[in-house]
This record gives structure tokens, sequence and C-alpha cells, in this order.
């Protein structure tokens, strides 16, 4: 079945990049997502690439995606105390209706 | 335009009690689903209606059942609840799943439940 991991956690001071990697084993996805939880609130979606593309700007992120290596990475530039949070990449089915998600990464900005 | 609403934001049971869970959307989306949130193990999808009056089980549906009340409505149900269902649940719409698009799903603040 599908899996999704991630590292747990991350740490940078404010005004660097931050990349958060991700690494997924379903190779038919047609969208890969990245999507922020901040504490006690729900999930919102961030960004998101298609599965034929290499890479996405959408003004301070940037996603790559290496399908070979099935490898889904999302930068952060010039990372801010508001971008802590928690970030989860996922990957939907082939059928378009189930999101399997990875377990998470805990980003910490220290001023 | 509230988006998706959950209630209770906050529920304590004894094991063997049951309850409901609401969700509500008001941004006419088709499809509806049940995820629950553990640490370190991201979201897991309980059940998922791609349409009204359509459920689907997901990756963990031992435990509960579903109704798609109406289009905006998908209520989770615990008949008898466990320790093991202590999670945070999260109700989520999208468009459409079934689709070739890229079914962006939008999310309700979730209910934190625990079972004693």
């Amino acid at each position: 079945g599908e899996d999704v991991e991630q590292s747990l956690f991350l740490s940078v001071r404010e005004g660097d990049s931050s990349v958060i990697n991700c690494t997924y084993t379903d190779s038919s996805s047609t969208y890969l997502y990245w999507y922020k939880q901040e504490p006690g609130a729900g999930l919102q979606l961030l960004t998101y690439i298609f599965s034929n593309m290499d890479m996405k700007q959408d003004q301070r992120l940037t996603v790559l995606l290496n399908k070979k290596d099935k490898h889904l990475s999302l930068r952060i530039a010039d990372t801010q105390t508001g971008d802590s949070a928690i970030y989860f990449c996922a990957e939907i089915d082939n059928a378009g209706n189930m999101l399997t998600f990875g377990g998470g990464t805990r980003l910490m900005v220290k001023p | 335009n509230a988006g998706v609403t959950q209630t209770p934001k906050f529920q304590v049971l004894k094991t063997g009690q049951s309850m409901t869970l609401q969700c509500a959307q008001d941004m006419n989306h088709n499809s509806m689903y049940w995820y629950r949130q553990d640490p370190g193990m991201g979201l897991r999808l309980i059940y998922y209606s791609a349409s009204e009056g359509t459920t689907d089980k997901g990756e963990v549906p031992n435990g509960y059942n579903v109704s798609r009340l109406n289009k905006r409505e998908f209520s989770l149900r615990l008949e008898s609840a466990a320790p093991s269902q202590t999670s945070v649940y999260f109700c989520a719409s999208s468009v459409s799943a079934r689709t070739s698009g890229r079914n962006e799903q939008y999310f309700g603040p979730g209910t934190r439940l625990t079972v004693t």
C-alpha cells in the first residue's frame, strides 16, 4: 500500500531557508500536496504539484519533485516565526478518492 | 462563508458510550471525508462520501459508522467508544472525488476526543 514518510522535526533561525523533505511510494499519484497545521487548528492547503512537473514556485514556497526517487520537498524562503507549524505532505490515489498523509514535520523557527 | 464546521470541539467519553460527531460545509462541495489524527501518524481516512447518498470505507473504518445526511452534512458515529479511539477527528470536503482533478480538500478545526 501507499506509504508517505517525513522527518519529525526541523529547527531553523528566522530569515533562513527551511527545507522539508518527504518520500512517497505510489508512483501513480497525479498530485502531491503540502499542508500546514497550526496549533489547535485543522489543515490548510499550502501548495500542490502535478506529477508531470519538476518544480513549482509560489511566492516564498518552492516545491521540488523527483519522480525517479519518489522524493518531494518544500522549501520556505526567508522563514518567519509565523511559519512555525506542522507540515504534512500527502499523495492522492489514482482514483482521486483518498489522500495518504505523511506523519508531519514540526518546523520550529527561532527568532 | 464558514467553510467546514465541526461540533463539538472537545468530548470526553467513558468506554462503551456512544456519540456522534457532526460536520457541515457551506461550499457546495460534493465530497466529504472523516480523518483521525494520532501523534506521529499523520491523518488516516476513516470514511468518505464521494457524493450525497454514497459512503465508502477508508483506511481505518472499524468501530465507526457514517451518515451523509444531505449535501452539507456528514456525521461520524462511535457506537461503543474504546480508548483506542482517543484521537483528534477532522472533517474535510472537496469539490468532487473520483475526478482527474486535484481534489483539493478543505479541513474543519477538529474534534478532540478522549475515551477513558
